[in-house]
């Protein structure tokens, strides 16, 4: 089946550091990737929607000066935490899918867990 | 904007029973997908069964069955011979049919399942 890769899996770093995560569709052309965040014990919230070649959607309330997400390829989209903050410590997770295929599922990543001390 | 709402925070079950998860959602929509996702401690996401709401049977998966009953936007997951490897939360979905987009997926708040000796 079809296999999302995100990397990396668990980050720690340093307050005010800016951190990528990648997520890359290995088997099929992702059109459309979703960035998703989890609080422990929580859902998944939809942060933003990347469509390959153009400026990702924001959800309400997440800001995108400090959640960038770059989709330039059908295989790679990247998010980036800007100048990140305890706060942002969190689950997140991406997924992956192809535009007018909403009969097939999305296809997630395994995560990364992000740590900011 | 569609909604999905999950009453039951946790459930329990014995080995080897049956354990129904209730799910209902709020759309104006006509055509949709829902969906069933498992989330193991391992926090990946794993696609448990899908539904098509234009299909008025319901779906199986092996032990896996859903009861979607359309007008009263229910969607539940029934697990039979429930195995301690099910111990997990499950999330239901909704995505729009409509086309144009990869459609986000809605996610409920969950139910995590544990699974008894």
């Amino acid at each position: 089946g079809a296999v999302v890769s995100q990397h990396p899996s668990w980050v720690i770093c340093k307050s005010g550091t800016s951190v990528k995560i990648e997520c890359r569709s290995l088997d099929f052309q992702a059109t459309t990737m979703f960035w998703y965040r989890q609080f422990p014990k929580q859902s998944l919230m939809l942060m933003a929607t990347s469509n390959e070649g153009s400026k990702a959607t924001y959800e309400q309330g997440v800001e995108k000066d400090k959640f960038l997400i770059n989709h330039a390829s059908l295989t790679l989209s990247t998010l980036t935490v800007t100048s990140a903050h305890p706060e942002d410590s969190s689950f997140y997770i991406c997924s992956a899918s192809v535009r007018d295929r909403m009969y097939q599922p999305q296809h997630f990543g395994d995560g990364t867990r992000l740590s900011i001390l | 904007a569609q909604t999905v709402t999950q009453s039951q925070p946790e459930m329990s079950v014995q080995e080897a029973e049956t354990v129904t998860l209730s799910c209902t959602y709020d759309t104006s929509e006509s055509d949709y997908y829902l969906f069933w996702y498992k989330q193991p401690p391992s926090r990946q996401m794993i696609l448990v069964i899908r539904q098509e709401a234009y299909k008025q049977q319901n779906a199986t998966e092996n032990r896996f069955s859903v009861n979607f009953q359309k007008a009263a936007k229910s969607f539940s997951l029934k697990i039979s011979d429930s195995q301690l490897g099910d111990a997990a939360m499950y999330f239901c979905a909704y995505r729009s049919a409509m086309t144009g987009t990869a459609s986000k997926l809605t996610f409920g708040t969950g139910t995590r399942l544990q699974v008894t000796l």
